[in-house]
Formats: C-alpha cells, structure tokens, sequence
C-alpha cells in the first residue's frame, strides 16, 4: 500500500523567496517518486521524478527534491519563486508491479508581488 | 515529450444521456491508460487502468458498468460515462505512460470538464 501526504494545502509566498512544499510518503516498496504541476483547467505537467538514481532531482523551472529515506519525504524547493509558478503542485508516489500513481492532495501555490 | 489528448475538452450534457470521452497518445503507443477523476481543489482519484485488448480494471467503488471504457488501439482508450447523473460533474484526466518500466513518466492530457444538468 501506498501513501502521500502533502503538508499544507494552501502556501503562500513572495516573487523572489524560496518556495518549499512538503511531501512525505509511504510504501511498502521502494518507491518512485513524483512532482506534477498543474495549471487551472489543465492536465498535469511533470516536474521531476526520483527513480533511485540520485537524490537531489533537479526538474524544469529551476526546481528540485531531494528523496530522503530516513524522513521518507520528498519536499519540493525552488530558491525564487516567479509569479509564473502559482499553480497547483502534486506529489505522487509508484511503485510495486504496475504504473498506479497515488496522489497527494495537492498543495495550491500562491505567489505575491 | 509525449503528448496525449483529450476530446471533448468540455462537454455539457442533460441527466441520463450518455457522454464518451477520448483519450489519445499522439506519437506513442500505450498499452495501458489510466482515468482518474478530479473533483474541484480535490486531488486526482484513480478511476482504472485501461488495457489495450483486454477488459478495464477498476478501482474500488468504482462501477464500472456506468464507466464503460474501451481500449481500441494502441493509441486509443475511451471512456464512456453512462446514463449521467449531475453527481457525475467533475474533471476527467487520463494518462499514460511512455514506456514499460515503472519509473517511465505518466504524460497527461489536458482534462474533459464534464458537467451533467
């Protein structure tokens, strides 16, 4: 069985400051790991994916996760967030003998001038 | 990157007609899709996975003679909701995955906007 969860729903933060989501997750596999980004009324655009290879990814748009084992988590960061990264982020994990993915419930991000 | 596409993008029906949606990889082959549906600020729920040339699995509580879904090709899974119901409104997404291994990234399509009167 699998699990994600996303701390906080809803984070807001200034043109210029880091962003930070958090994912932390659980499975009893070792796990694939995923961030989708989605944009109002749109599909889901991939970010990056940890595969067991390293574990600091680094994704488009300038952002990275870093799988931690240990804290079973894979929070997301950008050191500057851009007014064009106001969206809804969702942390997804797969793993075992299929592609299911089990999504977060997102986390709406929200950028201030 | 891949691209997979959605057909109607939005599609407004009555209660107790029937609406298909398409879902199509356009420069990849899929055997297997997947539907999920989204309700609003809600996360994606896995509906089921979609074989080509073998029955649909469906999630639990999932029914699946009200979500028909029909994998014609290797580019082509339809999903047909039947007999609409207002409490059938909600954001349809598939997906599919590029190539056979478990790490190959889900591509996406855009989303069907189903609202049922």
């Amino acid at each position: 069985a699998q699990s994600v969860t996303q701390l906080g729903s809803h984070v807001s933060v200034s043109e210029g400051a880091l962003v930070l989501l958090r994912c932390n997750y659980s499975s009893s596999v070792p796990p694939y790991l995923f961030w989708y980004v989605q944009y109002p009324n749109q599909g889901l655009q991939l970010l990056l994916k940890y595969t067991s290879a390293a574990t600091l990814v680094k994704g488009i748009n300038g952002f990275e996760a870093e799988f931690k084992k240990s804290e079973t988590s894979f929070h997301l960061t950008k050191p500057s967030a851009h007014m064009s990264d106001a969206a809804e982020y969702f942390c997804a994990v797969s793993g075992g003998s299929n592609y299911k993915l089990t999504f977060g419930k997102g986390t709406l991000l929200t950028v201030n001038p | 990157g891949a691209v997979v596409s959605q057909h109607p993008s939005r599609v407004i029906c009555k209660s107790g007609t029937s609406v298909k949606i398409e879902c199509r990889s356009l420069d990849f082959q899929a055997t297997t899709m997947f539907w999920y549906r989204q309700f609003p600020k809600q996360s994606l729920m896995l509906m089921a996975t979609s074989n080509e040339g073998s029955k649909a699995t469906y999630e639990q509580g999932v029914e699946k003679d009200k979500f028909l879904i029909n994998h014609a090709s290797l580019t082509l899974s339809t999903l047909t909701v039947t007999s609409a119901h207002p409490e059938d409104s909600s954001f349809y997404i598939c997906s599919a995955p590029l190539g056979g291994d478990l790490s190959d990234t889900q591509y996406f399509g855009p989303g069907t906007r189903l609202t049922v009167l």
